[in-house]
């Protein structure tokens, strides 16, 4: 089972928006509606951002949504702000209980 | 609030078991609402999955790695367990346990994390 792909780095100024891709195959992205995105600061651990494509946890500001079209997913952060500065992991259901990260994207805040 | 706690060596020989302990506060590792992941992280590179356990002692492990992984469970402690056989230094990560719900399946709940280094 390969990583989803995701682009190695994303920035922004601060207010501005950042998408970021996530590509895999319709084996796993294209075949179920089960993508989830976190957020890892360095030398933390990861933490839930949006699941199940667009859906948000308690908690997560609404600057943060999900989407998805064909086999590729993406995270959009709107209004960025320095906090969001982190590395991003899309994640998918990959069919018979296996489940694929994707390679990361590093954000930074211009 | 659900917290877990990874414990085990931080060092392990070539070719022996690495062998994880993951301790859930806050909630019933016996839940049918979740599943229990471990999931792996290389040094300065991305997540794995490794597999996980439902409370009933089911377990579902990644492919790549099923051959030399035991996920184990301990509900009168809240525990579960990681064991991973015939180690090499490519198995030298940070382990994190996690909470899995089961559907959808996301991964709600980490631990902090603990390295793991595969050493002579």
């Amino acid at each position: 089972q390969s990583a989803l792909t995701q682009p190695p780095s994303a920035s922004g100024s601060p207010g501005q928006s950042v998408t970021i891709s996530c590509t895999g195959t319709s084996s796993d992205v294209g075949g179920y509606n089960y993508v989830s995105w976190y957020q890892q600061h360095p030398g933390k651990a990861p933490k839930l951002m949006i699941y199940e494509v667009t859906k948000r946890p308690s908690g997560v500001p609404d600057r943060f949504s999900g989407s998805k079209s064909g086999n590729t997913a993406s995270l959009t952060v709107s209004g960025l702000r320095a906090e969001d500065e982190a590395t991003y992991y899309c994640n998918s259901y990959a069919g018979n209980t296996n489940y694929v990260f994707g390679t990361g994207t590093e954000v930074t805040v211009l | 609030q659900v917290q877990l706690q990874e414990s085990g060596p931080g060092l392990v020989k070539p070719s022996q078991t690495l062998s994880l302990t993951c301790t859930v506060s806050g909630g019933s590792i016996s839940s049918d609402t979740y599943y229990w992941s471990w999931i792996r992280q290389h040094p300065g590179k991305g997540l794995e999955w490794v597999g996980f356990i439902y409370y009933s002692g089911s377990t579902y492990y990644n492919p790549s790695l099923k051959s030399r992984v035991t996920i184990s469970v301990d509900t009168s402690n809240n525990q579960f367990s990681l064991n991973l056989n015939s180690v090499t230094a490519a198995d030298t990560a940070v382990y994190y346990c996690a909470r899995t719900v089961t559907t959808p399946p996301y991964f709600d709940y980490w631990g902090q994390g603990t390295l793991v280094t595969v050493s002579s």
